[in-house]
């Protein structure tokens, strides 16, 4: 199995306040991506990186920024969280090198509640 | 606009039996395909894979099936046991010229494979 770890793995929160969660890979893979998961919604991309301090939107991205100031950490920040946010956050990695990079490998995901 | 569809949210099957998960697409500029497989609580992980070039790619009991003609791409199961039973994403990617590994993915369809 592919190392990845996300933290915290399950959080509650008040409406307002801002979040962060954590992605920590010892794969040493060049790209990372942040997804939620909804019933009826399946897996949409909220952003992704494809290196150190280099990141890009995805599908649904409002509400959410990320950070990478290391290769093996990807933080997503709710900078203001709503009910709306309420889903299971995953994390994925892939190696990048041509058609790997859509062979994703995920962490174990973080479910977060907005109340 | 949903680009993935999988129209079955579940489907049930015997043990033993075929398992068929069906998956349409609406952009034309799709040229690879993943399916990935997820239990309870756990991430996803990637099941098996199609290029646009090819119109069949077979993997032990799996084989997915692509129809660009119809826009539909299928994943058979043969013959099913009941440690399949999970959800079943559908995936696709255009590629493009960065090739960062981005994916659109289908709602799942849940899969349950009874003794």
């Amino acid at each position: 199995d592919a190392g990845i770890t996300q933290s915290p793995r399950h959080k509650v929160t008040e409406t307002g306040t801002p979040v962060t969660l954590r992605c920590h890979q010892t794969e040493n893979h060049r790209y990372m991506y942040w997804y939620r998961q909804d019933p009826g919604h399946g897996l949409r991309l909220i952003h992704y990186s494809y290196g150190v301090k280099d990141t890009d939107k995805g599908e649904v991205s409002d509400g959410y920024s990320v950070s990478r100031s290391k290769t093996e950490d990807f933080l997503l920040t709710l900078e203001s969280a709503t009910s709306s946010q309420t889903s299971v956050y995953f994390c994925a990695i892939s190696e990048g090198q041509g058609r790997r990079a859509y062979e994703q490998y995920f962490g174990p995901g973080t479910r977060l509640t907005v109340t | 606009d949903q680009q993935v569809k999988q129209n079955s949210p579940s489907l049930s099957v015997q043990e033993g039996r075929i398992s068929i998960l069906n998956c349409d697409y609406t952009n034309s500029m799709f040229d690879y395909f993943l399916w990935y497989k997820k239990y309870p609580a756990e991430g996803p992980t990637f099941l098996i894979s199609i290029s646009s070039i090819k119109d069949k790619n077979e993997d032990g009991r799996f084989t997915v099936f692509l129809n660009k003609s119809a826009k539909h791409l299928s994943l058979h199961i043969v013959p099913s046991q009941p440690g399949d039973s999970a959800v079943y994403f559908c995936a696709a990617s255009d590629g493009g010229s960065s090739n960062t590994g981005k994916l659109i993915f289908g709602q799942g369809t849940t899969l349950q494979v009874k003794p």
